[in-house]
């Protein structure tokens, strides 16, 4: 029963161009999304979070889009850095519960 | 000046055996968190513990037992350890009311 879902187990892109990371979810009572960031042997970093009340939310070059009717959420990163390589975690509180269910993950390559 | 540590990094055991993962926060968090990461990568939520007291009890065998001596750590111990514990178990804390958790860095739990 997987509620959040991350189909994209990898992805490569060149270096200054743009990564666009997606995730779909099942429950349309998801409040509140968030992504995370995770380098080998670290633990997730948050990342950059959007409210089920808007539809996008922009941090300096990361931008999260929330499309509800589609129950789809994405995460663009602009311009992509080497830095950038990571996997990344799609995560979301059900309403009324304290409780993030996280996706799988999407391994992000940055080339140079 | 760590946030979110926790210890040991690494523990290979033997089945049967009896182990316990430390964690501390020093974020002043209310909220702490144990989640299991899996040989497929999902990220899970055992336990999450609210100023000492358990609010949420996944599925969880009784075999795994959180304690929390104070709202600044929560240690995980194990029973009668199995094959199928070896996962990456990561502790978190927050400050409640669906704000971001913020993780240290892993304990990778290898059962033989």
């Amino acid at each position: 029963d997987q509620q959040v879902k991350q189909n994209s187990p990898s992805l490569s892109v060149q270096e200054g161009r743009i990564s666009i990371l997606n995730c779909d979810y099942t429950n349309s009572m998801f409040d509140y999304f968030l992504w995370y960031k995770k380098y080998p042997a670290e633990g997730p970093t948050f990342l950059i979070s959007i409210s089920s009340i808007k539809d996008k939310n922009e941090d300096g070059r990361f931008t999260v889009f929330l499309n509800k009717s589609a129950k789809h959420l994405s995460l663009h990163i602009v311009p992509s850095q080497p830095g950038d390589s990571a996997v990344y975690f799609c995560a979301a509180y059900p309403q009324g519960a304290q409780k993030l269910v996280f996706g799988q993950g999407t391994r992000l390559t940055i080339n140079p | 000046d760590t946030a979110v540590s926790q210890t040991p990094k690494y523990l290979v055991t033997q089945m049967g055996n009896d182990k316990s993962i430390k964690c501390e926060q020093n974020l002043g968090h209310d909220t702490m968190y144990w989640y299991k990461q899996d040989s497929k990568k999902f990220l899970k939520i055992m336990f999450s513990y609210n100023n000492k007291e358990l609010i949420i009890n996944e599925t969880v065998p009784n075999r795994f037992s959180p304690k929390s001596p104070d709202k600044a750590h929560l240690n995980l111990h194990i029973n009668s350890l199995e094959l199928g514990d070896s996962a990456v178990y990561f502790c978190a804390s927050s400050q409640g009311d669906w704000s971001p958790l913020h993780f240290g860095n892993g304990t990778r739990l290898t059962v033989t």
